[in-house]
């Protein structure tokens, strides 16, 4: 079965602190892939990473970086510096098996304060 | 930037009427999606078209759901006789290909009452 779990709820930061969003993922296929969703506020999922199965280099875009684990199943996402503007809930999310649909995490709201 | 449409952004209906929820993918995507999200839980899949045709779908769409792309550029799904457990946010996606990324409009929000 595949399933994705986000323990974290909910985390709360003060700006400029730096967070790690945690997502831990379970498939017994060999070929997936990874994705994080951001929701804002106004309520659309905007899409902010892709990792295939293979691909186990982590990666940074600004102030974004992911953690890919195969050997402890994590997709890891850390802000660095965070801002107001990143008070949203974060998904993780899993494509596997048919290939055709995603498998999403409970989702983690982050408020980040003045 | 192409974008995934929407229409209505906020729809609300009586119980057991029928509603249409429309979506524009991108262009050039030939795989479609419906998700929902019922208030402050996790986003489900629906249904997967691909060639006209469903190519995955899951438990919750029943019966009472369809979906249908009835021209080159539009994509919906109707729920025949509406319940109030169906109120939730109506998100259609799309992607260009298989296992990449799905791109997701901006949601309508159901409300049934």
């Amino acid at each position: 079965a595949q399933k994705v779990t986000q323990a974290q709820t909910e985390i709360s930061v003060v700006e400029k602190e730096d967070v790690t969003l945690d997502c831990v993922y379970e498939t017994r296929d060999t070929t997936y892939y990874l994705f994080w969703y951001k929701q804002p506020p106004s309520g659309e999922l905007v899409f902010l990473i892709r990792r295939n199965s293979f691909d186990e280099q982590n990666e940074i875009s600004g102030r974004y970086s992911w953690n890919f684990q195969k050997s402890t199943s994590s997709f890891n996402f850390t802000i660095t510096a965070s801002q107001v503007v990143d008070s949203a809930v974060y998904f993780c999310a899993l494509l596997s098996g048919g290939y055709n649909k995603l498998i999403f995490g409970a989702g983690t709201r982050l408020a980040v304060h003045p | 930037e192409p974008e995934v449409t929407q229409t209505p952004s906020h729809q609300v209906t009586q119980m057991g009427q029928e509603v249409i929820l429309r979506c524009v993918p991108i262009s050039n995507h030939l795989y479609f999606y419906w998700y929902r999200q019922i208030l402050g839980q996790k986003v489900e899949f629906l249904v997967s078209f691909y060639n006209n045709e469903i190519s995955e779908k899951s438990e919750i769409f029943d019966d009472q759901f369809s979906v249908e792309r009835p021209d080159g550029s539009n994509f919906t799904l109707k729920i025949r006789s509406t319940k109030l457990e169906d109120s939730a946010m109506y998100f259609c996606a799309s992607s260009g290909t298989l296992n990449t990324e799905a791109f997701f409009g901006q949601g309508t929000r159901l409300t049934v009452v």
